[in-house]
């Protein structure tokens, strides 16, 4: 079956540090790849995403690149800010087989100290 | 454009009660998904409803059920509470002839006493 994992948090930074976020998936086929976040008291969030290998999602200064021979979306950004104090989850969808449903990582709480 | 809804914003029942948590999807969406997020067990996939039928269950007993309506609108039910049913209920909708990408609505925190 479809699992993700992700790194064990929490992760707490400096502002202006450079934030990694690893995250490696097993499916079969080609899945779609996705960062989501949440913030306090928030639902989720879409921040990017990637639907097939050597695309590269990003947003908001943060960056994703699909490595199907790693099997990796690793989630990065070079300069973090106080506001991206939240928690981070890499998710697929393997849509093949007609099964959109969403496999998540546990999440990983990221907090920015300024 | 207005995202997913979700009411209520919060919910308190007791064991043994029934709880119905409601969802509207994005406009032209036709696909709506309910997720669990639980203390301690991440995000778990619930339900999946499109064009009115449902297309996929995740783990989880008979008693969570739920339905779509013709306006894509869609309904939770958990009946026979138990303690273990706390938790931020997701619902997510998307256009899923175009795109799996799925949007997700600020939830309905479900507190069983």
């Amino acid at each position: 079956g479809n699992s993700v994992t992700q790194m064990e948090g929490p992760v707490t930074l400096s502002e202006e540090a450079f934030l990694t976020i690893n995250c490696t998936y097993t499916a079969t086929g080609y899945p779609s790849l996705f960062w989501y976040v949440q913030y306090p008291g928030e639902g989720l969030q879409l921040l990017l995403k990637a639907t097939k290998a050597d695309d590269k999602g990003s947003n908001k200064g943060f960056e994703a690149t699909y490595r199907k021979e790693t099997t990796s979306f690793h989630l990065e950004k070079g300069s973090v800010q106080v506001s991206d104090s939240a928690v981070y989850f890499c998710a697929l969808s393997n849509s093949g087989g007609s099964n959109y449903k969403l496999t998540f990582g546990k999440g990983t709480l990221l907090t920015v100290n300024p | 454009e207005a995202g997913v809804t979700q009411s209520p914003t919060h919910l308190i029942k007791t064991r043994g009660q029934q709880a119905t948590l409601r969802c509207s999807p994005i406009s032209g969406h036709t696909s709506v998904y309910w997720y669990q997020q639980a203390l301690g067990l991440g995000l778990q996939f619930l339900l999946w409803y499109d064009e009115g039928e449902e297309r996929n269950r995740g783990n989880f007993p008979p008693r969570f059920s739920g339905r779509q309506f013709p306006n894509y609108s869609s309904e939770l039910n958990v009946n026979a509470l138990e303690l273990e049913d706390s938790a931020l209920y997701l619902c997510a909708s998307s256009l899923v002839v175009v795109t799996d990408t799925q949007y997700f609505g600020p939830g309905t925190r479900l507190t069983v006493l």
